[in-house]
């Protein structure tokens, strides 16, 4: 059975870091792309990063371009989001969600979901 | 405002069939297959069509997308309760980046 499992949530003050962990588990995890998807609660959902498979391709969403980086590590079957110059905006439940095929890039079929990590920014 | 259009509200009454929209354009759903997801209140999204058209197991064939150019559509015939929920388009789009709709949400009456 697929198990993601997020982790490193919290609340941040404006302007500092965190970094978010996932945790896989159940599949051969180097060969699927792992994304990050956000949601505030209450509201709808947003694509915030991907990976692929092999750490080759990488995406950002605009409104995190430049401040969030995607990153994996095989041997570990982990995902990182490190989130840099974190603003009130990013105030979300992140979730770490798997793409359903493998091999495939620019895909978002996303058949595993993890139950997500809260961040909140805030002073 | 997402650069994915779906109604962000559509109703109907247990039997009917209803159709949601999905706009977008010539560098996401115009070259680029189309998913739709489900959210119920509390839950996690879960996969409801991919590939514009085809179903993941277990998913009733009550549920079928369709794509038109820029436009995809889920249709959800013979409406239930349980289908009461929230539903997102999403699509990869040329410029990199994954794009979700902003979600329509389905009353069932």
């Amino acid at each position: 059975e697929v198990h993601l499992v997020e982790s490193g949530g919290g609340l941040i003050q404006p302007g500092r870091s965190l970094r978010l962990s996932c945790a896989a588990s159940g599949f051969t995890f180097n060969e699927y792309a792992i994304h990050w998807v956000r949601q505030v609660p209450g509201k709808g959902l947003e694509w915030v990063s991907g990976i692929s498979w092999n750490s080759g391709s990488k995406g950002y969403a605009g409104s995190v371009q430049g401040r969030f980086t995607i990153s994996r590590d095989n041997a570990r079957n982990s995902v990182y989001l490190q989130m840099d110059g974190l603003q009130s905006e990013d105030t979300a439940l992140y979730y770490c969600v798997k793409d359903q095929d493998e091999f495939r890039w620019q895909w978002l079929a996303l058949d595993s979901w993890g139950q997500g990590t809260l961040v909140t920014v805030s002073s | 405002q997402s650069v994915l259009t779906q109604p962000p509200s559509m109703s109907g009454t247990p039997g009917q069939r209803v159709t949601i929209s999905c706009s977008g354009s010539t560098s996401n759903i115009g070259t680029n297959s189309v998913n739709w997801y489900q959210q119920v209140p509390g839950g996690t999204p879960k996969l409801l069509i991919f590939g514009n058209t085809q179903r993941p197991s277990g998913v009733p064939d009550r549920f079928s997308g369709s794509k038109s150019g820029t436009s995809a559509s889920l249709a959800i015939s013979g409406l239930q309760s349980e289908d009461e929920a929230t539903y997102y388009c999403v699509v990869w789009d040329n410029n990199l980046m994954g794009l979700f709709g902003g979600g329509t949400k389905l009353t069932v009456l």
